[in-house]
């Protein structure tokens, strides 16, 4: 039973544009959320995170939005770079403990 | 920042044999170590989590036979993927958390380590 939903596995967008990408998560009780950045062989790496008590978070080109009502959050990218091409997964956990990974999205940032 | 070394980071070996895989944080105490597998093209997949000094709590359809963790101190885990099959050919991926995280010193709740490819053959 999956917990964590990336329903789109790929996203393609032109140099400069916006990037948005999603996850759905099931259960209420997920209190902390984060993005990941992952090159293929490597582990992944941080992008950003948010905590249940905000809706939106920022750092530089990249937000995390959080609906909870919707169990609903997302990654905007502004403006993308081709460097931006990975696969990006997100990862939601409570207590600051366990957390439950996304299937994933891969990014094409066109030049 | 923190930081996780994974050894080795590939592994190749004849159906049989066991394997063990490494995960030491290099400055900073981690109370808690998680595993994970990732499959091609799939996500991360939690298999475990270990405390120091304590068993592991292993996830729903994980055997803990066949994957033996062991935290016995508190930079390092090891994860020992006993009488490995080809079926076990996977991205085994560690992270580790400890009471900074928790106090605000890092960013994130836990750090990731580079991961280990295996191959059974």
């Amino acid at each position: 039973d999956q917990q964590v939903k990336q329903n789109s596995p790929s996203l393609s967008v032109q140099e400069g544009r916006i990037s948005i990408l999603n996850c759905d998560y099931t259960n209420s009780m997920f209190d902390y959320f984060l993005w990941y950045k992952k090159y293929p062989a490597e582990g992944p790496t941080f992008l950003i995170s948010i905590s249940s008590i905000k809706d939106k978070n920022e750092d530089g080109r990249f937000t995390v939005f959080l609906n909870k009502s919707a169990k609903h959050l997302s990654l905007h990218i502004v403006p993308s770079q081709p460097g931006d091409s990975a696969v990006y997964f997100c990862a939601v956990g409570y207590n600051f403990n366990k957390f439950y990974f996304g299937s994933g999205t891969k990014l094409n940032v066109k030049p | 920042g923190a930081v996780v070394s994974q050894h080795p980071s590939r592994v190749i070996c004849k159906s049989g044999t066991s394997v063990k895989i490494e995960c030491r944080s290099l400055d900073f105490q981690a109370t808690t170590m998680f595993w994970y597998r990732q499959f091609p093209k799939q996500s991360l997949m939690l298999m475990a989590t270990s405390n120091e000094g304590s068993k592991a709590t292993y996830e729903q359809g994980v055997e803990k036979d066949k994957f033996l963790i062991n935290h016995a101190s508190l930079t390092l885990s090891t994860l020992t993927v006993t009488s490995a099959h080809p079926e076990d050919s996977s991205f085994y991926i560690c992270s580790a958390s400890g009471a900074a995280f928790n106090r605000g010193q890092f960013d994130q709740p836990q750090h990731f380590g580079d991961g280990t490819r295996l191959s059974i053959l």
